[in-house]
């Protein structure tokens, strides 16, 4: 079972460039997010959707985008990487914004140069 | 502004004995969920407390919510090495509506023989 599958796991960035995470789940999980988790800070919403087509920002939104034009995937892009960005990210998924009980992908660890 | 408060952070514990990790929120909310994280690897969702006075045990670890008191608790019962983890509540601030979790800090958890 390959439940959310996050790529890349490993990354290295200078300042400036950009790039995309991606993230795609196989259960035809109607809600996706994306974390960042930092030392001592636990976990961080960056945005959610909760459905093909629909998305919005969570609590450190900014300079990350996001879509999704399938149910599947999810990809966060980095639009000009900043050391403030060095963090690990997960993807999660639940059946819906009802459920709650969120699946996460292995994470991906970034690091900005 | 919601906080999701943790304690305590750090936890060291000798094998065979019992210790209760506590999860302070300051927002009316009825969902929480308990997650563990081992170091380097992804959350695995622990429990999903839906409900004022809901209880859930598994195994050594039981988890409990008061919705009044805006606290769960998360006891362990004579703890063994395999204990050993960073555990995470989080909280549904919109009941379900969009299915955002704002997690705490985390309580790293060392047992030692």
């Amino acid at each position: 079972n390959a439940g959310v599958t996050q790529t890349p796991k490993f990354q290295v960035l200078k300042t400036g460039q950009s790039m995309t995470l991606q993230c795609a789940q196989d259960m035809n999980h109607e809600y996706m997010s994306w974390y960042r988790q930092d030392p001592g800070m636990g976990l961080r919403l960056i945005h959610y959707s909760v459905g093909a087509g629909i998305t919005d920002q969570g609590e450190v939104p900014n300079g990350y985008n996001v879509s999704r034009s399938t149910t599947e995937d999810f990809p966060l892009r980095l639009l000009s990487a900043a050391p403030s960005q060095t963090s690990v990210y997960f993807c999660a998924s639940s059946y819906s914004a009802r459920s709650g009980q969120l699946f996460f992908g292995e994470g991906s660890r970034l690091t900005v140069l | 502004e919601l906080k999701v408060e943790q304690n305590p952070l750090f936890l060291s514990m000798q094998e065979g004995k019992n210790y209760t990790i506590y999860c302070n929120y300051s927002t009316t909310s009825d969902r929480l969920y308990w997650y563990r994280q081992d170091p380097g690897k992804s959350l695995e969702s622990l429990f999903v407390l839906l409900s004022n006075g809901a209880v859930k045990q598994e195994g050594r670890l039981m988890a409990s919510l008061d919705t009044k008191a805006r606290l769960s608790t998360l006891h362990i019962t004579a703890a063994v090495h395999d204990l050993s983890a960073t555990y995470f509540c989080a909280v549904d601030i919109y009941g379900g509506s969009q299915g955002n979790l704002i997690f705490g800090k985390g309580t790293k958890l060392s047992v030692k023989p």
